[in-house]
């Protein structure tokens, strides 16, 4: 069974902290990696995506990929109130479909 | 540009019943992928559909279909429903690939 693995948390960072969420999964042809948000009772928003080895910077948030560990990771720089939410990491383990296999998510809080 | 809309967005029904769940993605994409949320199982895939044709399909059951129409738009059908489909059903577009799968905001469904 392929699988993608995330800490549920809660992760709890006070803000301006660094957030650090990780995720690993199991199939090594897997391609490209996805990091969605998601608000309580919202659907999911795609806040990036990477396919090749080591950081992608958007904003504040980092991707980073290390496929020999089969580990995505993302950060959030300076964390806001407004950061708290479920991540949820998502790959896909079939180039050509659109079909993504996700996590169940952490949950990020953000104190003031 | 419109975002997914899903209609409706609450349904409630009952043991047995059969439901339609309609999806229309963002203006110029051709792939519409429809994935299934519920707390303990967190988010699966149901299945993919491009240009009209179903490309990839999940592990569910064959009471879940759907269609997708010449204009993009898609529907999924769920027959016989059991109180354990209740969810959050969401739908996702994109071009072609998994990069920019954007979602709507979901269908609750109860099953009562």
């Amino acid at each position: 069974q392929k699988e993608v693995e995330q800490n549920s948390g809660p992760l709890s960072v006070p803000e301006g902290a660094i957030a650090s969420l990780n995720c690993t999964y199991s199939d090594r042809g897997s391609q490209s990696f996805f990091w969605y948000r998601q608000y309580s009772g919202k659907s999911p928003e795609l806040i990036m995506f990477i396919y090749s080895n080591g950081d992608k910077e958007d904003g504040r948030f980092t991707a980073q990929l290390n496929k020999a560990s089969q580990y995505v990771s993302l950060l959030i720089r300076d964390s806001q109130p407004s950061d708290s939410a479920t991540y949820l990491c998502a790959v896909n383990m079939n180039s050509g479909y659109s079909t993504l296999t996700f996590g169940k998510g952490t949950m990020l809080l953000v104190s003031p | 540009k419109a975002g997914v809309t899903q209609t409706p967005r609450y349904l409630i029904k009952t043991r047995g019943q059969q439901v339609t769940l309609s999806c229309s993605p963002i203006s110029g994409h051709r792939s519409v992928s429809w994935y299934q949320q519920t707390p303990g199982q967190g988010l699966q895939f149901l299945f993919e559909y491009f240009s009209e044709t179903q490309r990839n399909k999940g592990n569910f059951p064959g009471r879940f279909s759907g269609r997708q129409f010449s204009n993009s738009r898609s529907e999924m059908n769920v027959s016989t429903l059991e109180l354990g489909d209740s969810a959050l059903y969401l739908c996702a577009s994109s071009p072609i690939g998994p990069e920019t799968q954007y979602f709507g905001p979901g269908t609750r469904l109860l099953v009562l």
